[in-house]
């Protein structure tokens, strides 16, 4: 596609339950990237796929969250056991190999525990 | 690892005045350098971003900044703002040297409103 797009762009669940949220990256673009953004403050990188693999998984911020892609496409980020503090923005980003300055981020999922 | 600091989370300014808002980075490696804008209830846009060669850079809306590596800064530079750049400011650096993840470091953000 022509940008990177993310589903929903809101969510709004009830604390305990699971979410799943869905990123599309632009065709092509070998690495995806998971970031979130809490109320008034800054990007905290969650996790990067290269490919499918994941090297690095250090911003996950607990056993609740996991992520996987499948080959160079579509990327889904799951909380499960969603608590208050889960409430974010979540942001993907992706861009191509080598090209370690091109990234593209999407619009995000609005993600409201209550 | 990386860092990046933004000192000013919040920076109101005059319609028509100059603005700065401050970044400063550590980093034990070499580093590209990014300022991204993000609008109200968007996502987030390039403003403009320092690879390598000269240090002032130019980006979208009028706006540049300037790579200093002596003081670790790449401070954002606007000389004359208006309404629109009302919006949230993200610095941001990714290692340069091709064998790290790539992955962006951001700083805290400065919130820019510009006062008519």
């Amino acid at each position: 596609g022509a940008g990177v797009s993310q589903s929903p762009s809101n969510k709004v669940t009830e604390k305990g339950k699971d979410v799943e949220l869905r990123c599309d990256p632009i065709s092509g673009h070998t690495a995806l990237y998971w970031y979130r953004q809490r109320l008034g403050q800054g990007l905290e990188f969650l996790i990067y796929f290269q490919g499918n693999s994941a090297p690095d998984k250090s911003g996950l911020p607990s056993d609740r969250f996991s992520a996987e892609r499948t080959g160079e496409s579509v990327s889904t980020l799951t909380i499960q056991r969603t608590q208050q503090e889960d409430s974010a923005v979540y942001l993907c980003a992706s861009r191509l190999k080598g090209q370690n300055y091109g990234y593209t981020f999407g619009s995000g999922t609005r993600l409201t525990v209550v | 690892a990386q860092s990046v600091t933004q000192l000013d989370s919040q920076v109101p300014v005059f319609e028509e005045a100059p603005v700065e808002l401050r970044c400063n980075y550590s980093s034990s490696v070499s580093v590209y350098l990014f300022w991204y804008v993000q609008y109200p209830n968007q996502g987030l846009q390039l403003l403009l971003k320092y690879l390598s060669g000269s240090t002032l850079v130019k980006g979208i809306n009028g706006f540049e900044a300037e790579f200093n590596k002596s003081q670790t800064s790449f401070h954002l530079r606007k000389p004359s703002v208006h309404i629109s750049d009302t919006a949230e400011y993200f610095c941001a650096v990714s290692d340069s040297t091709g064998f790290g993840n790539e992955k962006l470091t951001f700083g805290t953000g400065t919130r820019l409103t510009i006062i008519p």
